[in-house]
């Protein structure tokens, strides 16, 4: 089974700044990486596919990079709406899906 | 649109059983794999499986094997997921979730929130 970390578990960032969120995997996924968002009492929403494209309705702000082990998500200009906690998830050799333990991003 | 409508809320004792159902919209039923993921009070995403709606094939979770069972109606576009012998560590809000052609999950359901207490 192939284990997601996320760093760091906070991360504490003022409206209007840039946030980056890693995401690091036990091995090899290729870019085969998703991002999700989830905010309390509402269903995860789908961020970014294949470690960097962004799904259907998100907006430019949120860009994916990486390939391979290491990924990284990043917020330019955060939104208060951005707050959040986002998880990692690799579907590169499943089953199992495997996700992060999750970032929560808070305000500054 | 997509849309996935999962029932409502359950209380149920140790030892019971619960199934939820994921009811899909917009899209054909049976081209796109149901998955289900599970979040624990101030736990991250579990995953406990997927379904193949079109064949039925299924795949669980080794934490879940035994314990967990996914099938579908395809005459109503529907998911199940039924979990048995619950525990207290069930508690969780359960989601469904649609496996895009990538393997990301791009659309999921509303989460079903199941309360195991005696």
């Amino acid at each position: 089974e192939i284990v997601m970390t996320q760093s760091p578990a906070t991360l504490s960032v003022s409206p209007g700044e840039r946030a980056t969120l890693s995401c690091r995997a036990s091995q090899s996924v290729s870019s085969n990486l998703a991002w999700y968002q989830h905010k309390p009492g509402q269903a995860p929403r789908l961020l970014i596919y294949g470690a960097s494209t962004r799904a259907t309705g998100i907006p430019a702000r949120f860009s994916g990079s990486g390939s391979g082990t290491e990924f990284t998500l990043t917020i330019s200009s955060l939104q208060s709406e951005d707050f959040a906690l986002y998880y990692c998830q690799q579907y590169n050799n499943w089953p199992p899906i495997t996700f992060g333990q999750g970032t929560k991003l808070e305000i500054k | 649109q997509v849309q996935l409508v999962q029932s409502g809320a359950e209380v149920k004792k140790p030892g019971a059983s619960v199934k939820v159902s994921c009811k899909a919209s917009g899209y054909t039923f049976t081209n796109y794999d149901i998955n289900w993921v599970r979040q624990a009070t101030g736990q991250g995403l579990e995953w406990m499986g997927w379904m193949n709606p079109n064949n039925a094939d299924t795949g669980y979770a080794q934490k879940f094997q035994g314990r967990v069972t996914m099938t579908r109606n395809t005459s109503i576009t529907t998911a199940y997921m039924e979990l048995s012998s619950l525990r207290s560590e069930d508690t969780a809000v359960y989601y469904c979730a649609r496996m895009g052609w990538h393997g990301d999950l791009d659309y999921w359901g509303q989460g079903t929130r199941v309360t195991v207490s005696s």
